[in-house]
């Protein structure tokens, strides 16, 4: 497909597990943002690359947060020792490049429950 | 501190009825504003922005949106609704050349 992707759309997992989020951006489109949704709260932003590099990683909540970007293409966010907390949607998206405010394509998000 | 409030969680309208969403928004510069739409199970698409210029800013969908710095507002609104407009709708504001902040959003239901 054309759009930004996002596996898995639900993961269940047990507090102090590891968890692996992927994010397929538009081909060609350089910047990746990672955003989380709480409920009832609006997105917060975790981070964003300017191809491979990761420039601002102001948003990542706790150090058990990181992302990794790869061939300026596939993002992974994991989440080490998962807490309920994080139980959370999170979302991607992408843009054509980081110049100011090009428009951002969001993926369908993937719902996170720590039990 | 900037912040972006809408105030209304959930609104219903009747289909064909118009309907407005509230914006309210906190930044010490001139804003960039956005409003956008989330359907279930996709992920958001962008209805508007506005950047400069004329306060009245078409968007995609019927959609239309009034800056107002008087008001420090940004209301999303539409004549006539339809009920595929039923979804999510997000005011943002633009924090710096690529970050955006949220509202917490506003469900619209659509009544038949």
């Amino acid at each position: 497909g054309a759009g930004v992707s996002q596996s898995p759309s639900n993961k269940v997992t047990e507090k102090g597990k590891d968890v692996e989020l992927r994010c397929d951006p538009i081909s060609g489109h350089t910047a990746l943002y990672w955003y989380r949704q709480r409920l009832g709260q609006g997105l917060e932003f975790l981070i964003y690359f300017q191809g491979n590099s990761a420039p601002d990683k102001s948003g990542l909540p706790s150090d058990r947060f990181s992302a990794e970007r790869t061939g300026e293409s596939v993002s992974t966010l994991t989440i080490q020792r998962t807490q309920q907390e994080d139980s959370a949607v999170y979302l991607c998206a992408s843009s054509v490049d980081w110049v100011s405010y090009n428009e951002q394509f969001f993926g369908p998000g993937t719902r996170l429950t720590v039990l | 501190a900037q912040s972006v409030t809408q105030p209304d969680i959930h609104i219903t309208v009747s289909e064909g009825a118009s309907l407005e969403l509230r914006c309210n928004y906190s930044y010490g510069a001139t804003p960039y504003l956005f409003w956008y739409v989330q359907s279930p199970g996709q992920g958001l698409q962008l209805l508007l922005k506005y950047f400069s210029g004329d306060t009245l800013v078409q968007g995609i969908k019927g959609f239309e949106a009034e800056f107002k710095r008087s008001q420090s507002s940004f209301n999303l609104r539409k004549p006539s609704v339809h009920w595929s407009d039923a979804a999510e709708y997000f005011c943002a504001v633009g924090a710096g050349t690529y970050k955006y902040i949220f509202g917490t959003g506003t469900r619209l239901k659509v009544l038949a």
